[in-house]
């Protein structure tokens, strides 16, 4: 697609439940990223996909949190049983290859956990 | 571990006025530094990237930002601001090897910048 595309924009989840984030990056961009923002710690790096692989997991914040990525496109990042504490912006980006060399953000899905 | 400090939280500026923002940055390599903008219920916006070659680099909406190395600054202009400005401003920094791929950018806390008529 033209641009990264996050769904839902918003969720509002009860707490205890678990929710899907949705990341649909641009075509082609082999490299993909999960990033929290909250108002207390700023923009949090999570996970980074090469392809379908995530090298390095250890940026999630608990194992209540996970991601997948298929077919070198759609990343899936899940948390299960939902806290208070993870209501933030769930950001995602994409870029052509993982140089580092700026990605483009999609707009992002705000969770609230209530 | 790589770190970006960005001194000021909030900035407001007249309208037409100049504009700077500021970032520092920690990394024990050679970094590549960027600067984002991020207005209400949006995403980020890739406003400039530096690698390497010439300091002082353009990015879109008319700013510009430079280098330096020996103050660890990468320090983002605007000769004049309008209102469409106002907005959240982040600093990032990535690595020449981590490439920002791995390890992801590092970000500073933001500075939002609100514009006088």
């Amino acid at each position: 697609g033209a641009g990264v595309s996050q769904s839902p924009s918003n969720k509002v989840t009860e707490k205890g439940k678990d929710v899907e984030l949705r990341c649909d990056p641009i075509s082609g961009h082999t490299a993909l990223y999960w990033y929290r923002q909250s108002l207390g710690q700023g923009l949090e790096f999570l996970i980074y996909f090469q392809g379908n692989s995530a090298p390095d997991k250890s940026g999630l914040p608990s194992d209540r949190f996970s991601a997948e990525r298929t077919g070198g496109s759609v990343s899936t990042l899940t948390i299960q049983r939902t806290q208070q504490e993870d209501s933030a912006v769930y950001l995602c980006a994409s870029s052509l290859d993982s140089g580092g060399r700026g990605y483009t953000f999609g707009s992002g899905t705000r969770l609230t956990v209530v | 571990a790589q770190s970006v400090t960005q001194p000021d939280i909030h900035i407001t500026v007249s309208e037409g006025a100049s504009l700077e923002l500021r970032c520092n940055y920690s990394y024990g390599a050679t970094p590549y530094l960027f600067w984002y903008v991020q207005s209400p219920g949006q995403g980020l916006q890739l406003l400039l990237k530096y690698f390497s070659g010439d300091t002082l680099v353009q990015g879109i909406k008319g700013f510009e930002a430079e280098f330096k190395r020996s103050q660890s600054s990468f320090n983002l202009r605007k000769p004049s601001v309008h209102w469409s400005d106002a907005a959240e401003y982040f600093c990032a920094v990535g690595g020449m090897y981590s490439g920002g791929g791995a390890d992801g950018l590092t970000f500073g806390k933001g500075t939002h910048l609100i514009i006088q008529p």
